[in-house]
């Protein structure tokens, strides 16, 4: 079965640097998301992507975060500046055609670790 | 109000019971629906849709009520591998592709 993958499972960084988390979502979905999750807290939108755009974003998106999709296959998400309050994990999803009857799949999700 | 809004728990089970999770959302707009479970330290992974008419896939059955703004999950005869907590999942009603997720209900099925 197709699935989501992410990298690095565990990312380890000082505050203030800039991480990259990278997933390749499957082959022939058409809509991605990052979400994230901080420990023992709910899972929560960041942002959705579509035809090489944001769709839409979350309150917690803000300037410090930017996504891309690089190439055909990649989809990443940027933290700028990193503060301790962004430890979480963070979940990269897809879903194919059909909008939002279509389920989204999740890949195993990116820990960071902000020191 | 919370966009969607489940049940705290935390349920424990013993085997063998039948238990049942709720879950409310705050706009009416919302088309799609979801349960989700999580492991934990696990990503969400898919439980099952919820269509309007209720459905059953093996000893889960989920139950949609429009005009209550309401969604449950019935889970017959726990096994100890139910144990996870379950996320309630509903289409974000700006954009329909986007999704809101409950806090989730943890549920531990006991032998």
């Amino acid at each position: 079965e197709p699935e989501v993958t992410q990298t690095p499972s565990h990312q380890v960084t000082q505050m203030g640097q800039e991480v990259i988390l990278r997933c390749v979502p499957i082959s022939n979905h058409l809509y991605f998301y990052w979400y994230r999750q901080i420990l023992g807290q709910k899972v929560e939108f960041l942002v959705s992507f579509y035809n090489n755009e944001i769709s839409e974003k979350s309150e917690i998106f803000d300037d410090q975060f930017s996504v891309e999709r690089p190439d055909g296959s990649n989809f990443t998400l940027k933290i700028r500046s990193t503060k301790l309050e962004d430890s979480a994990m963070y979940f990269c999803a897809s879903s194919g055609q059909g909008g939002s009857n279509q389920p989204q799949h999740f890949g195993d999700g990116t820990r960071l670790s902000i020191l | 109000r919370k966009e969607v809004e489940q049940d705290p728990g935390p349920f424990n089970v013993p085997e063998g019971a039948t238990v049942a999770f709720n879950c409310t959302y705050s706009n009416s707009a919302s088309q799609s629906f979801f349960w989700y479970r999580q492991d934990c330290r696990k990503e969400p992974k898919l439980l099952m849709s919820v269509y309007s008419s209720g459905n059953e896939d093996g000893r889960f059955t989920a139950q949609l009520n429009r005009a209550s703004q309401y969604i449950s999950l019935l889970i017959r005869d726990s096994k100890l591998s139910d144990s996870a907590t379950y996320l309630c999942v509903v289409n974000s009603p700006y954009n329909n592709n986007d999704m809101r997720f409950g806090a989730g209900t943890r549920l531990t099925v006991k032998p």
